[in-house]
């Protein structure tokens, strides 16, 4: 049964630091993986997704990395901004888990001016 | 292109009573999965259809179902409601054929059982 942590579970940083969000995962037997961000009492938005053939991925000032073999990914966001405020959630995907994502509880970001 | 559709946004029912949520996926998308998100469970797979045939399910109760249309549009229905149900419910849709690829929610249907 895939497990999913994300360390830590909240931050608040000042504007314009750069980020390091972190996810942990128990089976490395992942097809792929992918970043989202909620906003309070919204859906989840796609940030990026990283195939498991894939080191890393990036968007913007996003960048995401992942080492299949360790069960790790890790979102960096560069100079953040107060719209990035958000919770980020990180979702691996199985080869054969036909639309099931796992996720783990979230690291809510709060970015003050 | 549009995005994924959630009806209805908002949802209040009795305890007892039964409740149908719908889904419309992205234009091409066979793939509806569906999740719900509680503040002490977080997100938990329900189940997912593709091609009006349910692939997978998660360790919900028998008061849980769903299904999914020809045109890939999907509805959960929730019988005999209990006030833990009371959750936001999330879709999902995927292309769902082969390899599994990138998946786009909704923006959700808040329901609250009184």
């Amino acid at each position: 049964k895939q497990e999913v942590t994300q360390i830590p579970a909240a931050l608040s940083v000042p504007e314009g630091e750069n980020l390091v969000l972190n996810c942990s995962f128990t089976d490395s037997a992942i097809y792929n993986l992918q970043w989202f961000r909620q906003d309070p009492g919204k859906g989840l938005t796609s940030l990026l997704l990283i195939q498991s053939s894939q080191r890393e991925q990036t968007s913007g000032r996003l960048n995401a990395s992942l080492d299949k073999s360790s069960g790790r990914s890790t979102l960096y966001i560069a100079a953040s901004q107060p719209g990035d405020s958000a919770t980020y959630l990180c979702a691996p995907t199985g080869g054969t888990s036909y639309g099931k994502l796992t996720f783990g509880q979230g690291t809510i970001l709060t970015v003050h001016p | 292109k549009a995005g994924v559709t959630q009806t209805p946004r908002y949802l209040i029912k009795t305890r007892g009573q039964q409740v149908t949520l719908s889904c419309s996926p992205i234009s091409g998308h066979r793939s509806v999965s569906w999740y719900q998100q509680t503040p002490g469970q977080g997100l938990q797979f329900l189940f997912e259809y593709f091609s009006e045939t349910q692939r997978n399910k998660g360790n919900f109760p028998g008061r849980f179902s769903g299904r999914q249309f020809s045109n890939s549009r999907s509805e959960m229905n929730v019988s005999t409601l209990e006030l833990g149900d009371s959750a936001l419910y999330l879709c999902a849709s995927s292309l769902g054929q082969g390899a599994p690829t990138e998946a786009f929610f909704g923006q959700g249907t808040r329901l609250t059982v009184v």
